[in-house]
């Protein structure tokens, strides 16, 4: 079946502007997940969403960045006033319950911001 | 101290050969663990979850040390493919879904 899709798989921006970045989670899973990836490192969570609510949103760096989960399915990444240090691949993942952390997650193949 | 740490690497081992990865993390209430293989410029893959009784899944063996906080991952007969950074991965906190992920060990099989 389809996994996690993330658009675009590839992002050029200048510093200052404003991006977006979607993920479409397997169908049918209820908990969403945003990680940063920065080169060399492990991915770091950043929010977390069961079904439209942010349960958590610890993990959000500052208030340039924000997600959302409108109809519960497909999430939108955003940061506004992109710097330098933004630059990352942010990876998606998706689970089919929250559980107590141990339902898998399965991760989709990224968006690679470049901030200029 | 970091949450999750890894040994460094990179690890470089002919074919054939068996390799160990150690991780140690913070928090004692973790409740879950696992490893992750990612490829380069490729996403994390659930290679194994972790339990305190060990398992194995064909050549390759985990094991959990609560009591030490010490995870590992054993391959034995190493291939070509499995080439790839590993990830020792713990749920940060009891009932959480927040994954935290060590830097990873990178490894490759030589021919």
């Amino acid at each position: 079946g389809a996994g996690v899709s993330q658009t675009p798989s590839n992002k050029v921006t200048e510093k200052g502007k404003y991006v977006e970045l979607r993920c479409d989670p397997i169908s049918g899973h209820t908990a969403l997940y945003w990680y940063r990836q920065s080169l060399g490192q492990g991915p770091e969570f950043l929010i977390y969403f069961q079904g439209t609510g942010a349960a958590d949103d610890s993990g959000l760096p500052n208030d340039r960045f924000f997600a959302v989960r409108p109809e519960g399915s497909v999430s939108t990444l955003k940061i506004q006033r992109t710097e330098r240090g933004d630059s990352a691949v942010y990876l998606c993942a998706s689970s089919l319950s929250v559980g107590q952390g141990t339902d898998t997650q399965y991760f989709g193949p990224g968006t690679r911001l470049t901030v200029l | 101290r970091k949450e999750v740490e890894q040994d460094p690497g990179p690890f470089n081992v002919p074919e054939g050969a068996t390799v160990a990865f150690n991780c140690t993390y913070s928090n004692s209430a973790s409740q879950s663990f696992f490893w992750y293989r990612q490829d380069c410029r490729k996403e994390p893959k659930l290679l194994m979850s972790v339990y305190s009784s060990g398992n194995e899944d064909g050549r390759f063996t985990a094991q959990l040390n609560r009591a030490s906080q010490y995870i590992s991952l054993l391959i034995r007969d190493s291939k070509l493919s499995d080439s790839a950074t590993y990830l020792c991965v713990v749920n940060s906190k009891a009932g959480s879904y927040q994954l935290t992920f060590g830097k990873g060990t990178k490894l490759s099989v030589i021919p």
